[in-house]
């Protein structure tokens, strides 16, 4: 079974600070990983993943995650913090490649950035 | 385009109303999603559908029945639905290695 921790239900950086999200995973499998963002009374949108390949992974507004297999860890971050990056973020892992797979979810982290 | 498109955006129902979720797209994919979402909480999984095949219940009350009309359509029929399944319903639809998400419909069940 697959499962996904990410520690710190909730993170506050200032404008401008570096913002680093913590997830770790546990898979039996190979795992694809993913990070998503979701605004308020909005759905999910992907910011990156990782499936084979490079491990430092770039996505969507400047952030980036960094897959190390040794610490079963996945963590993101973004240099500067800017106050629209405030929403939850989840990471998520796959339990395979093929479409129709189940991802499984961490609890969330909620991510407020003070001006 | 990677847009999931749900529609109603919102919706309010008493417990012996039937409604139906929609849920549409154009990427090709062959699989696709529903989840239930409570405030705070990540997205549970409901069903899967895999070539038009519902390939994965996980254990949802009979009262949310799914139908995938064909590869690009998928709605959830709602029937005698109780309170506490009010919350944020999303779609997403998946190829390999991706899931993408619509913008979710909020369910107030009265």
């Amino acid at each position: 079974a697959q499962s996904v921790t990410q520690l710190g239900s909730h993170v506050s950086v200032s404008e401008g600070a570096l913002v680093l999200l913590r997830c770790n995973y546990s898979s039996s499998v190979p795992p694809y990983l993913f990070w998503y963002v979701q605004y308020p009374n909005q759905g999910l949108q992907l910011l990156l993943k990782y499936t084979t390949g490079a491990t430092l992974v770039k996505g969507i507004n400047g952030f980036e995650a960094e897959f190390k297999k040794s610490e079963t860890s996945f963590h993101l971050t973004k240099p500067s913090a800017h106050m629209s990056d405030a929403a939850e973020y989840f990471c998520a892992v796959s339990e395979g490649e093929t479409s129709g797979s189940r991802l499984t979810f961490g609890e969330g982290t909620q991510l407020t950035v003070n001006p | 385009d990677t847009e999931v498109t749900q529609t109603p955006k919102h919706l309010v129902m008493g417990m012996t109303n039937k409604k139906s979720l929609k849920c549409e797209q154009h990427m090709g994919h062959r699989a696709m999603y529903w989840y239930k979402q409570k405030a705070k909480k990540p997205p549970e999984l409901m069903f899967v559908y895999s070539y038009e095949k519902l390939s994965i219940n996980e254990s949802v009350p009979s009262r949310f029945s799914p139908e995938c009309p064909n590869s690009s359509l998928l709605n959830l029929h709602l029937h005698a639905l109780q309170p506490e399944d009010s919350a944020l319903y999303l779609c997403a639809s998946g190829g390999k290695n991706i899931q993408y998400f619509g913008a979710g419909t909020r369910l107030s069940v009265l």
